[in-house]
């Protein structure tokens, strides 16, 4: 089974419309990350938790949200989707500050 | 400004070619971390390599090798004899050090390599 994991794989939503994506690990890390990619522009930090207790925003964060429900889950929120939302979304997990860090399979969001 | 580079957009080879992937880097510690990642047609991101800042030595494993050179900011990738399994988008990442405790990996836009076969 793979260590992170992403759901859905992919979504199709409408604009103002709610959406979560979930991603739940079985790493044991206590640091997990949700970032973007959009074409061109590589990857893009949205938020990332250090711990359940410790949440904070990346460069990214305007439009989003995010719940860390346990050390192994952490959800991402789009309140009212919009279509420059519509992107690849990656969760991650790691051990430390500068460890590395590990990527789930990505869910794929479009937003019409 | 932390910044990474990857002036390659999408390099083309025939098979058993060897192909080198530019990464520069900008930073204004002298402690930081380097990342390449791979990420095949099939979306997700799979981890190549980590180097801290202090160690020089390049790397090799099996048909990769990085080149990390300091003075000219840069940590380059190479395969030898590519395979069309190779064909993937590459990304080099960079990580301040832990006084920052941001986590944040800073990605270039990567270069996509395509093999042929």
């Amino acid at each position: 089974d793979a260590d992170v994991t992403q759901t859905p794989r992919n979504r199709i939503t409408k604009t103002g419309k709610r959406i979560m994506l979930e991603c739940s690990q079985t790493k044991g890390h206590d640091r997990m990350y949700w970032y973007r990619q959009d074409p061109g522009l590589g990857l893009r930090l949205i938020y990332y938790s250090f711990d359940v207790k410790d949440i904070n925003k990346g460069e990214i964060s305007d439009g989003y949200s995010v719940s860390r429900q346990a050390q192994a889950k952490f959800s991402l929120s789009l309140e009212s989707a919009i279509p420059n939302q519509t992107a690849l979304y990656f969760c991650a997990t790691g051990p430390g500050s500068t460890d590395t860090q590990y990527f789930g399979p990505g869910t794929r969001l479009t937003v019409l | 400004a932390q910044k990474v580079t990857q002036a390659q957009t999408e390099i083309s080879v025939v098979e058993k070619e060897d192909v080198t992937l530019d990464c520069v880097y900008e930073t204004r510690d002298t402690t930081y971390y380097l990342f390449w990642y791979k990420q095949p047609p099939s979306g997700e991101l799979v981890f190549l390599i980590r180097r801290n800042s202090f160690d020089e030595q390049n790397e090799i494993s099996g048909r990769y090798s990085w080149n990390f050179q300091k003075s000219t900011s840069s940590f380059n990738f190479t395969i030898t004899a590519s395979q069309v399994v190779d064909s993937a988008v590459y990304f080099c990442a960079l990580s301040e050090g832990a006084a920052y405790n941001t986590d944040k990996l800073i990605f270039g836009t990567g270069t996509r390599l395509q093999v042929f076969p």
